[in-house]
């Protein structure tokens, strides 16, 4: 079956760490993958997009990497700041209008 | 900035009440997507639009309807709601052109009790 997997245990790192979120994926071939942060309350809010001839992408102190071997996506968040604990989830496109979203992983970032 | 705004973001009904969630999106978008959020299983989508009057089922399209009648507005009804359709509701929104991010544009979301 096909399956979109991320850590479900919350993440707790120091500020100033990088956090590293990991996305696994079966049975998809997907055209792109994209990363959504969701804070307590509210909805998702788009942060990156990573197609799948792309290794990897960056935007200030976000990276996100590509692996379609693997069928992985890392997500890393350099400098980590109190104001980065969130939710963070994955998402695959796989082609039309249909986004398949992982359940997401709980940063907890201290000061 | 692309806005999508839900008409409540608390609601509180009663089993077997009928339940109008309405979205609208200011940005022209032709797509629009209704989700449903529990926790440990992520977004999963309950019916999408991808113009005036059209639709089309998502994962889990039992026991809600859609309604697109203009672009920027889309419905979700539950006809008569049930204790398991307690959820956090999203609605999100999509621009389909050439040479554009597939990013789709959420809304605030509606907390659903059913009692």
């Amino acid at each position: 079956s096909q399956k979109i997997e991320q850590n479900s245990e919350a993440l707790n790192i120091q500020e100033g760490k990088t956090a590293t979120l990991t996305c696994n994926y079966t049975n998809y071939s997907p055209a792109y993958l994209q990363w959504y942060r969701q804070d307590p309350g509210r909805g998702p809010v788009f942060l990156l997009l990573i197609r799948e001839n792309e290794k990897e992408k960056r935007k200030e102190r976000l990276k996100v990497t590509f692996d379609t071997t693997l069928k992985q996506s890392l997500f890393h968040i350099t400098a980590s700041q109190p104001a980065d604990s969130a939710t963070y989830l994955c998402a695959l496109g796989t082609g039309g209008f249909k986004t398949i979203f992982g359940a997401g992983t709980r940063l907890f970032v201290k000061a | 900035d692309v806005k999508v705004t839900q008409s409540s973001r608390y609601l509180v009904k009663r089993t077997g009440e009928k339940v109008f969630l309405e979205c609208v999106q200011d940005m022209d978008h032709e797509n629009m997507f209704w989700y449903r959020q529990d926790p440990g299983l992520g977004l999963r989508l309950i019916y999408f639009s991808y113009d005036v009057k059209m639709k089309e089922k998502g994962d889990i399209p039992e026991g809600y309807s859609v309604s697109r009648e203009k672009k920027e507005r889309f419905s979700l009804i539950l006809e008569s709601a049930s204790t398991n359709q307690t959820s956090m509701y999203l609605c999100a929104s999509l621009y389909s052109g050439q040479g554009v991010q597939e990013t789709q544009y959420f809304g605030p979301g509606t907390r659903l009790l059913v009692l």
